[in-house]
């Protein structure tokens, strides 16, 4: 079975300084992980996504995530926040080896809060 | 670039009655899925059509129903709705091929917002 555990339920930084959303895997298979991004009363976002290739990955307004297999981490960071990143933040893993349309498993959720 | 669009964006039904929720895939996607989210929840798959045909299950209530048409549209059936029907519905949709299908990322409609009284 896949699992995604985000260790912060809420993260709270000053803009301009640095984010850090934390998430660790679980998965039989080769996953595939991605990070979401959630605003109040608005849909699902894809930032970046992993899926065997470069082990950094970029994503969309500056994100990045790093895959590092020894440590089953998937953790999104940004050099510097923005007041427009305070939002729900969802770390998703998909068994891809399946050989099926593969379901989303998603984390909690960590609520970025960004303050002057 | 087109996205997905789900229909209605907010539904008020009360409780036992039925409620028909639609979901258009980016063209040329042939899988879609369909998502629950709760109130502070995180999103929880309920079902998912590839090529019309049922992939995978989640944990969708047996009053809830889906199918996929010939043009690729989905549509969940929800019937008897409990109070605790009362979430935000995604449909997400994905284009894949036979092998790799789990690579491919699902882009997320708005949703629809029900609201059981």
């Amino acid at each position: 079975a896949q699992s995604v555990t985000q260790l912060d339920s809420h993260v709270s930084v000053s803009e301009g300084t640095p984010v850090l959303l934390r998430c660790n895997y679980s998965s039989s298979y080769s996953p595939s992980l991605f990070w979401y991004v959630q605003h109040p009363n608005k849909g699902l976002q894809l930032l970046l996504k992993y899926t065997s290739a470069a082990t950094l990955v970029k994503g969309i307004n500056g994100f990045e995530a790093e895959f590092k297999k020894s440590e089953t981490s998937f953790h999104l960071t940004k050099p510097s926040a923005h007041m427009s990143d305070a939002a729900e933040y969802f770390c998703v893993v998909s068994d891809s080896a399946t050989g099926t349309a593969s379901k989303l498993t998603f984390g909690t959720g960590t609520r970025l809060q960004v303050t002057l | 670039a087109a996205g997905v669009i789900q229909s209605p964006r907010h539904l008020i039904k009360e409780k036992r009655e039925t409620a028909t929720l639609k979901c258009y895939p980016i063209p040329r996607h042939d899988t879609v899925y369909w998502y629950q989210q709760g109130p502070g929840q995180d999103p929880q798959f309920l079902i998912s059509f590839y090529e019309k045909m049922q992939s995978d299950k989640g944990s969708i209530p047996d009053r809830f129903s889906a199918q996929q048409f010939s043009d690729y549209h989905s549509e969940l059936n929800m019937s008897s709705l409990e109070l605790g029907d009362s979430a935000l519905y995604f449909c997400a949709s994905s284009g894949t091929n036979a092998r790799d299908r789990g690579r491919y990322e699902q882009y997320f409609g708005p949703g629809t917002r029900l609201t059981v009284t």
